[in-house]
């Protein structure tokens, strides 16, 4: 069965410093993974995802994440964080057209 | 550009009563999924469906039934709701099996 953890319920970072959101991954088959965000009150969209190819995958609002197979993970990362990037952030794998999320982390960024 | 769309937004149940959660997509997406969301649980998959006509449980579905008679509805439906249903749920489509999930604004019942 596939699975997904993010280890960090919580992950604070001051605006204009680089952030990490952390994911590691477990599935039998090729790995599809993906981020989303949740703004309150909201439903989930979609941010970026790895199919295959390039390691390091571009997505929306400037993150990109790093895809290691040795080390099953997917970090979501960014350069330089804005205080608007404070949301509920959810890692995804999906296999055989059902998608697994981890728990989620709780960005914050504080000006 | 509607996407998916969910009502009602609110809702408040008393326990031993039933409802039906609606769902529907314009985008011709063949997968579609129901979530719920519980604090900090993340998602948990209720049911989901891969085409009109064919649904199939996910880690979740004791307490709830779907259908999908076309491809772009599907109800979700609580029978005989208990307090541990309270939640919010969200519903999802997808257009083909590695492809992003489109969210609706979510579901939330309280079952008191």
């Amino acid at each position: 069965a596939q699975s997904v953890a993010q280890p960090e319920d919580q992950v604070n970072v001051a605006e204009g410093n680089p952030l990490t959101v952390k994911c590691t991954y477990s599935v039998s088959g090729n790995p599809y993974l993906f981020w989303y965000v949740q703004y309150p009150n909201r439903g989930l969209q979609f941010l970026l995802k790895y199919i295959t190819g390039d390691n390091l995958v571009k997505g929306s609002y400037g993150f990109e994440a790093e895809f290691n197979k040795s080390q099953t993970s997917f970090h979501l990362k960014k350069p330089s964080a804005l205080v608007s990037d404070s949301a509920l952030y959810f890692c995804a794998v999906r296999d055989g057209g059902k998608s697994t999320f981890g728990d989620g982390t709780t960005l914050t960024v504080k000006p | 550009n509607a996407g998916v769309t969910q009502t009602p937004k609110f809702r408040i149940l008393k326990i031993g009563q039933s409802m039906t959660l609606q769902c529907t997509q314009d985008m011709n997406h063949n997968y579609m999924y129901w979530y719920r969301q519980d604090p900090g649980m993340g998602l948990k998959l209720i049911y989901y469906s891969v085409g009109a006509g064919i649904t199939d449980k996910g880690e979740v579905p004791n307490g709830y039934n779907v259908s999908r008679s076309t491809t772009e509805d599907f109800p979700l439906r609580l029978e005989l709701a208990a307090p541990s249903q309270t939640s919010v749920y969200f519903c999802a489509s997808s257009p083909f099996n590695t492809g992003e999930l489109f969210f609706g604004e979510g579901s939330r019942l309280t079952v008191l």
